[in-house]
């Protein structure tokens, strides 16, 4: 089964770049089954999907971040990658990744998620 | 303000049975399948059902969903107390070319 699990600083101040990166065990990231996604949760909201990438490299982003957001992969480490520039307080959030796959059309594994709060 | 609409709450006793209204449009669910999720308090979402009505293997079948043109429902029946947590559905929206999800229903087992 596979499992995910998020890294990266847990506080960023504003105008920086948030950086987190998503290790994938137990299952291939090269997989032609699944894409890779990041979704992030502000307190007691909803779900965002941010974006995602397949092993190609292809990348897919939500309109209303697009113009902040990168996601890279790295199949050598079987890992992907989230970087959102000029964070602000509304960028707080936990942030988790997570696997599409495309037989189910779903998110069928996540990450335990990491809080990251945008703090001077 | 989320682009599927879900009841902001949900309550029954055990052994009853709750259902949960996933409303979207044309756009997402009216001309794509739609998955549900879990979350129990403090832990990450998990998938429930996907496409529409199926279910994972190890969701128990007292979990069922269903689609009516750009509607959705989730049924939960012989309600349980750990069935207490937040529902959300989801579905891709081809305007907004994005995965989209609605606000979330907190299931209250009384």
């Amino acid at each position: 089964q596979v499992q995910l699990q998020e890294s990266g600083p847990g506080l960023v101040k504003p105008s920086q770049t948030l950086s987190l990166t998503c290790t994938v065990s137990g299952g291939s990231i090269r997989s032609g089954y699944h894409y890779w996604s990041w979704i992030r949760q502000p307190a007691g909201k909803g779900l965002e999907w941010i974006g995602r990438i397949d092993t190609s490299g292809s990348t897919k982003y939500n309109s209303s971040l697009k113009s902040r957001v990168s996601i890279s992969v790295d199949t050598s480490k079987n890992q992907f990658s989230l970087e959102l520039s000029f964070v602000t307080a509304a960028d707080t959030a936990v942030y988790y990744c997570a696997s599409y796959t495309t037989s189910w059309q779903s998110f069928d594994f996540w990450g335990q998620g990491t809080l990251v709060t945008v703090s001077s | 303000q989320s682009v599927l609409t879900q009841p902001p709450s949900a309550s029954g006793s055990p052994g009853q049975r709750v259902t949960i209204s996933c409303s979207g449009s044309s756009s997402n669910i009216g001309s794509n399948t739609v998955n549900w999720y879990q979350q129990l308090p403090g832990t990450a979402p998990k998938l429930l059902i996907y496409t529409n009505n199926q279910r994972p293997s190890g969701v128990p079948d007292r979990f069922s969903g269903s689609k009516s043109g750009t509607s959705a429902s989730l049924a939960i029946s012989g309600l349980q107390s750990e069935d207490e947590a937040d529902y959300y559905c989801s579905a891709w929206d081809g305007s907004l070319d994005a995965w989209v999800f609605g606000g979330g229903t907190k299931l209250t087992v009384l």
